[in-house]
């Protein structure tokens, strides 16, 4: 079974630019999350989607940060414009609703 | 959902030993999971265990839930160096929200 897919796996950019990540969750996981993770810190919960419906995105700085999920499967989420503190790794994950979730490999975005 | 507290925030074992850690929440759940958390393999799903069992097994891994402490712990027995990770509880039904991990460092 393939796992989730995310990409890039590596962005650095300066202050100011706009950035996207990508996700391809796991076929068939109607849940598909979005976290931001500072190093040393556990995940933080951005958004999660149900299907292609925002189930929470209570979390998500809404003034720079967006995400969209088309036809409930790929997701993207974009940053814009970044923010020296937006340096983290950003990881998604998708499980069917009530399961335990499976991980991408995360992108490690750095902002200068 | 909610996010567990886990507990201690570092540990260090030899191997071979067992580690323990413990995660507290706050309000009623319907279940708690684990996961961990390694360079290697990045974050995982270990186990899911449900408001209406006591203790579960994977492996070397022993997961028990008290629901009348709101508690949870993780044992993992015979610990081996790639044990060396991050672990995270997940209370709650809906939503996965993790706290600040327990960093367990398995020592040669």
């Amino acid at each position: 079974e393939a796992g989730v897919a995310q990409s890039p796996r590596y962005k650095i950019i300066e202050k100011r630019q706009s950035v996207a990540f990508w996700c391809n969750p796991i076929s068939g996981h109607a849940t598909l999350y979005w976290y931001q993770q500072i190093l040393g810190q556990g995940p933080k919960l951005l958004i999660q989607f149900q299907n292609n419906g925002v189930v929470d995105d209570s979390q998500l700085p809404k003034d720079r940060f967006s995400a969209e999920r088309l036809k409930g499967v790929d997701s993207t989420l974009k940053i814009q414009p970044a923010k020296l503190e937006d340096s983290a790794v950003y990881l998604c994950a998708s499980s069917l609703l009530g399961r335990g979730a499976f991980f991408g490999q995360g992108t490690r975005l750095t902002v200068v | 959902s909610q996010q567990g507290e886990e507990d201690p925030q570092a540990l260090s074992i030899q191997e071979g030993e067992n580690a323990t850690m413990n995660c507290s929440y706050k309000t009623s759940i319907n279940n708690l999971q684990w996961y961990r958390q390694n360079s290697g393999r990045g974050l995982v799903h270990l186990i899911l265990i449900r408001s209406n069992e006591r203790e579960k097994h994977s492996g070397r891994l022993r997961v028990t839930l008290d629901t009348s402490k709101k508690s949870s712990s993780l044992l993992i027995t015979a610990s081996r160096a790639a044990d060396t990770a991050s672990y995270f509880c997940a209370p709650g039904d809906d939503k996965i929200i993790f706290g600040k991990g327990t960093r367990l460092h398995i020592l040669p």
